[in-house]
């Protein structure tokens, strides 16, 4: 079955770090770009960053610019999301969700994880 | 970056309805566009790709028109499991940008 499974989520204080993590399986990890997408609680959906399957191209959305970074480790098939510097906003529940094939520079998100809470909290 | 508008932001349709939901974006994004359903306590589920392309498993009730800036999604007969919110989403130019959703509620 083709899955994405996001943890390390919890309560951190204002200006604290967090790392996530998306442990993928069932499908050829390296083949695809991978998404994170966040969610406050209550509104609507977020784009955050991109990774393209090889890792060499990532892009992020203004508001995580120099604060956040996207990465993954192909040999253990796992993504992750470094969050620094966090603020009260930054609240959200945060999805990976899977991109297009390697070859296609953009596409919709067919696969998503369920989720990880990120409460930024003093 | 591209402002994705949906409307209406809720609407109130009876089982059976058909239910037209709309989604415009600031500039063109050609056909890269798609359609999420998300239920309560969900993660989102792509509905639509390219504008028009139904993803795997999805009910042929659930069919997508538009390119440029103007789409909608159609639902041609709601059933009970369809009451959700809906994001669309472009995918055309960064950053990618979501919709603020539509929940199609039971009338």
């Amino acid at each position: 079955e083709v899955q994405l499974l996001e943890s390390g989520g919890g309560l951190v204080q204002p200006g604290g770090s967090l790392r996530l993590s998306c442990a993928a399986s069932g499908f050829t990890f390296s083949s695809y770009a991978i998404n994170w997408v966040r969610q406050a609680p209550g509104k609507g959906l977020e784009w955050v960053s991109f990774i393209s399957g090889t890792g060499g191209s990532t892009y992020y959305a203004d508001f995580v610019k120099g604060r956040f970074t996207i990465s993954r480790d192909n040999s253990k098939n796992i993504l992750y999301l470094q969050m620094n510097s966090l603020t009260a906003e930054d609240t959200a529940i945060y999805y990976c969700a899977r991109g297009p094939p390697v070859g296609i520079a953009m596409g919709a998100f067919d696969i998503w994880g369920q989720g990880t809470m990120v409460t930024v909290s003093s | 970056e591209i402002v994705m508008t949906q409307s209406p932001a809720t609407m109130s349709v009876s089982p059976g309805e058909r239910a037209t939901l709309s989604c415009r974006a600031s500039q063109s994004v050609s056909s890269n566009l798609a359609w999420y359903q998300q239920k309560p306590g969900q993660a989102p589920r792509l509905l639509i790709y390219g504008a028009s392309t139904r993803a795997t498993g999805i009910p042929a009730r659930f069919s997508g028109s538009g390119s440029g800036t103007e789409f909608t999604l159609t639902i041609s007969s709601l059933q009970s499991e369809d009451f959700a919110v809906y994001y669309c989403q472009q995918y055309n130019n960064w950053p990618l940008t979501f919709g603020g959703g539509t929940r199609v509620e039971i009338k």
